[in-house]
């Protein structure tokens, strides 16, 4: 267990449609990083929020957006879902800016 | 642009033996170097990692070599062992990332009794 909590598991969608993904970080950690991991590929870098405010951004589309909470937690909102979005988000924390990032077991994302 | 790239999708290697995945990167700003271990319906977990500044580290049955000249770094693991079974993610952060890993596709790894 790496103390860093995904929700939900898997969710089944349409196109079109809005869903947000969450995550609790380990505690103490003020790192919060969201992955796209899909069909056996690497895994994408989005985005990564410090303490709130957001710190690096990846290959993240428009109609994806994220923030961290004052709780640190952090929630993932894609939106006008597409066939193609269809993928694992993981989530990873870290204590700082730097060290080891520890990874949830992900979000299963699957848009019909 | 693939910036990390491990080019075998896939190694089969007898319990025992030794398992060795490779990686190659192009961006010359990278300075440090993770593997990471993904089972099934887990999240990927650290493994193993190396600063430029070295060109080997170990702990226990693995160890990571780098070569910065050929861009290529390489997971030893001796011996192999059943539940070493996974994919192995290598990823490869520079200092002034901040913490952002850029991964490779993976290497599932299986390891027969």
């Amino acid at each position: 267990d790496s103390g860093v909590t995904q929700t939900p598991k898997h969710l089944i969608t349409a196109t079109g449609q809005r869903v947000t993904l969450r995550c609790s970080p380990r505690s103490g950690d003020l790192s919060v990083y969201w992955y796209q991991q899909s069909l056996d590929q690497g895994l994408q870098f989005l985005i990564q929020y410090y303490n709130g405010e957001e710190r690096a951004k990846g290959n993240i589309l428009e109609r994806f957006s994220a923030q961290q909470f004052p709780d640190l937690h952090s929630e993932l909102n894609l939106s006008s879902l597409e066939l193609g979005d269809s993928a694992l988000y993981f989530c990873a924390s870290s204590a700082g800016l730097t060290g080891e990032l520890f990874f949830g077991e992900g979000s299963r994302l699957t848009v019909l | 642009d693939q910036q990390v790239k491990q080019n075998s999708p896939s190694l089969s290697v007898q319990e025992g033996r030794i398992s060795i995945l490779n990686c190659d990167y192009t961006n010359s700003m990278f300075d440090y170097f993770l593997w990471y271990k993904k089972y099934p319906a887990e999240g990927p977990t650290f493994l193993i990692s190396i600063s430029s500044i070295k060109d080997k580290n170990e702990d226990g049955r693995f160890t990571v070599f780098l070569n910065k000249s050929a861009k290529h770094l390489s997971l030893h693991i001796v011996p192999s062992q059943p539940g070493d079974s996974a994919v192995y993610f290598c990823a490869a952060t520079s200092n002034n990332a901040g913490n952002m890993l850029t991964f490779g596709g993976g290497t599932r790894l299986m390891v027969k009794p």
